[in-house]
C-alpha cells in the first residue's frame, strides 16, 4: 500500500472549514484514499473514501487532485467535538483487509 | 456506539501471565480485526478473521494469538506477557472482506506491570 505524509498537527477556529491535507505521491491505480479520525483513545471511527472523484457526505468532502498524488479532507464548519487525530490512508480494494495507519494529523478546533 | 463490544475494558496484569481479550462484532459482521496501539508505534493491525477463518497477519507477535468462533466473536489471547504489551487493543468489524468501513469497538486498555 502507497505510503502517505501529513502534517502532525493543524489548528482551526470553531465555525470555520477545516482543510487537511495528504500526499500519496505513490498511489497506484487501484488505491482508494480513505480518512479515518480518532477522537482521544476512542475506537477511529470512518469518515469517507474516493478514488478519483471527489465525494461528499453528511461528514465532510474529500478533494482528490486530477495526478491523485494528494487530497484535502474538508470539514466544512468544525466544531469543539471533531478535535481528533485524522489518518488519511491509501488501500487497494484487491488485497482487502486491514488498514495501515499512519501517524495522521492531530486537529485542534479552537472555541 | 459503533455496535462493536470490546470486554474488559481495562486489564492490569503482571509480567509473563496471559489474558484473554474478547470482541463481538456487530450483527452481521463476518470479518473481525485487531489493532494494537501503543504511544510508540502508533495503531498497528495484528490479525484478521473472516467467518472463522483467519485471513491476514500483521504485526502480531508468537506469544499472541487469535481465534474467531462459529459465533462470530473473537478472542485475542496475549501470552507470557512484557512490559511492551501495555497498550490499547481495538476490535473492528466490516460486513465482509475489504469494506471501506471497519467499525470500531471502544478498545481494551492493557496495563502490564
Amino acid at each position: 500500500d502507497a505510503k502517505t505524509t501529513q502534517p502532525p498537527s493543524m489548528d482551526c477556529a470553531e465555525g470555520r472549514a477545516a482543510n487537511l491535507p495528504c500526499n500519496h505521491s505513490t498511489i497506484s491505480g487501484n488505491e482508494y484514499v480513505y480518512w479515518y479520525r480518532q477522537i482521544h483513545s476512542q475506537g477511529p471511527q470512518y469518515i469517507i473514501h474516493g478514488l478519483k472523484n471527489n465525494e461528499t457526505n453528511e461528514m465532510a468532502s474529500l478533494i482528490i487532485t486530477e495526478d491523485r498524488k494528494s487530497s484535502t479532507l474538508i470539514l466544512p464548519h468544525a466544531t469543539l467535538r471533531d478535535t481528533a487525530v485524522y489518518y488519511c490512508i491509501v488501500r487497494a480494494t484487491n488485497t482487502g483487509n486491514q488498514f495501515y495507519f499512519g501517524t495522521g494529523t492531530s486537529l485542534t478546533v479552537i472555541p | 456506539d459503533s455496535g462493536v463490544t470490546q470486554t474488559p475494558k481495562h486489564l492490569i496484569t503482571a509480567t509473563g501471565q496471559r489474558v484473554t481479550l474478547r470482541c463481538s462484532p456487530r450483527s452481521g459482521d463476518l470479518s473481525v480485526y485487531w489493532y494494537q496501539q501503543s504511544l510508540d508505534q502508533g495503531l498497528q493491525f495484528l490479525i484478521q478473521y473472516y467467518n472463522g477463518e483467519e485471513r491476514a497477519k500483521g504485526n502480531i507477535l508468537e506469544r499472541f494469538s487469535a481465534q474467531q468462533f462459529p459465533d462470530l466473536h473473537s478472542e485475542l489471547n496475549l501470552s507470557s506477557l512484557e512490559l511492551g504489551d501495555s497498550a490499547l487493543y481495538f476490535c473492528a468489524s466490516s460486513v465482509v472482506i475489504s469494506y471501506y468501513e471497519q467499525y470500531f469497538g471502544p478498545g481494551t486498555r492493557l496495563t502490564v506491570t
